[in-house]
């Protein structure tokens, strides 16, 4: 059973990036595609965009090009997600997740406020 | 880009009764190689999203039988044939036709009466 941990909430200025991370163990993430979501205060989930590293494929939703940017490590089995330019609307919980939404982090909480 | 739409958007249940949510596409989710990439997520208050149906109607681990996901093409339903208290939450269906290309819809939220 793949679980993932999510790196700790985050406070940033606007202007500024952040990078959130996705670890998992009980399974390699080389093999299955990792996607990105975001979920602001009270709206619904948005797909960010998702990467398979065993093909090194990756796709961003158009609202997010030139300001995200999917990696992973295969080393420390763990998926990065950056996000640039920060804006007040980018408030939200931000989540990976894998296997095809079988398996989901806890969610990290990044704020930006001045 | 394929757009998913989900009505209602909001379903209130009296417990034991069946609820029943539509999920539609803007283009099919049946792939080439013959399988329908829908799923259906719940997301409960305060908790990550978990997968309940993958690719239109296969349950996943540990989902009880009272859940059941049918439809094809561009129309699907997501069926609870009894719902229970702990089914209230937000239900989202997801397509990925073209991985790791993925939509969801906008959400349905079911609350018990």
């Amino acid at each position: 059973q793949v679980q993932l941990v999510q790196s700790g909430a985050e406070v940033k200025k606007p202007g500024s990036s952040v990078k959130v991370s996705c670890k998992a163990s009980g399974g390699t993430l080389r093999n299955y595609a990792i996607i990105w979501v975001r979920q602001a205060p009270g709206q619904g989930l948005e797909w960010m965009g998702g990467i398979i590293p065993m093909f090194g494929k990756v796709n961003y939703a158009q609202k997010f090009q030139g300001r995200v940017t999917l990696t992973t490590d295969e080393s420390t089995n763990t998926a990065y997600m950056e996000l640039s330019s920060l804006r007040f609307e980018d408030t939200a919980v931000y989540y990976c997740a894998s296997g095809m939404g079988s398996y989901w982090g806890q969610g990290t909480l990044v704020t930006v406020s001045s | 880009e394929i757009v998913m739409t989900q009505t209602p958007l909001s379903l209130s249940v009296t417990p034991g009764q069946p609820a029943s949510i539509s999920c539609k596409s803007s283009q099919t989710l049946l792939h080439s190689d013959g399988k329908t990439y829908l799923y259906w997520f719940l997301q409960k208050p305060g908790q990550s999203p978990q997968l309940l149906i993958y690719e239109v109607s296969n349950r996943f681990s540990g989902v009880p039988d009272r859940f059941s996901g049918s439809g094809s093409g561009t129309d699907f339903t997501l069926k609870i044939s009894r719902v229970e208290a702990e089914d209230v939450g937000i239900y989202y269906c997801m397509q990925s036709i073209q991985p790791p290309l993925f939509t969801f819809g906008p959400g349905t939220k079911v609350d018990i009466k």
